[in-house]
């Protein structure tokens, strides 16, 4: 059964700093998803990692996965506080249908980038 | 360019009421689910549809009944509510198979049964 753990689970950061997110999932998974989420909104697709090496960036946010370790790291450069958010990893499961898009998702990272 | 839609937004439920959540997704795509969300949990899923006809469990299907009569539409049942299935619920949509890089989220239901 796939399992996604995601730490820390609160994060609280000065503006200008650098952190990052981690995202470890227990089985064999073909992709591993970044979504943020808005107090009262719903997901926003960040990145989508489809293989082992990739790295995506997009502004001050790069997404990293390694399928060996089964692991994927979410790195904020110089945060600002328009970061502050939720922030999900989900990976596919195979348990439900195969690959067919059910996503497991870690619990969440709650973000406050501070002044 | 509508995407992923749900109705209602907000519901208030008594115990024991029924009623259904709407999806509904204009981007012709195989792939439809429903999770639900609750604090400190994550999106955990209820049931999916890998097309129209076809249904399965997910991890939470307890209390919840679908169906897919068409490739646009996977409502979400509520028998009989209970205040645990207060929650936030999202559909979600994706193409299946290789061609599956993103699942695109409804805007969401609030639920609340009490």
């Amino acid at each position: 059964e796939l399992k996604v753990e995601q730490n820390p689970l609160f994060l609280s950061m000065q503006e200008g700093k650098n952190y990052t997110i981690y995202c470890n999932y227990s089985t064999t998974s073909d992709r591993l998803y970044w979504y943020r989420q808005d107090p009262g909104k719903s997901l926003e697709s960040l990145f989508v990692l489809l293989s082992n090496g990739a790295v995506k960036q997009e502004g001050r946010l790069m997404a990293s996965l390694d399928t060996k370790a089964r692991l994927s790291t979410l790195h904020i450069t110089a945060a600002v506080h328009d970061l502050s958010a939720t922030y999900f990893c989900a990976a596919t499961s195979w348990s439900y249908g195969g690959s067919q898009g059910n996503l497991i998702f870690g619990k969440g990272t709650k973000l406050s980038v501070k002044p | 360019n509508a995407g992923v839609t749900q109705t209602p937004k907000f519901q208030v439920l008594k115990t024991g009421q029924s009623m259904t959540l709407q999806c509904a997704q204009d981007m012709n795509h195989e792939y439809m689910s429903w999770y639900r969300q609750d604090p400190g949990m994550g999106l955990r899923l209820i049931h999916y549809s890998v097309g129209a006809g076809i249904t399965d469990q997910g991890e939470v299907p307890n209390g919840y009944n679908v169906s897919r009569s068409t490739t646009e539409d996977f409502p979400l049942r509520l028998l009989s509510a209970a205040p645990s299935q207060t929650s936030v619920y999202f559909c979600a949509s994706s193409r299946t198979g290789p061609m599956n890089t993103e699942a695109f989220f409804g805007q969401g239901t609030r639920l609340t049964v009490v």
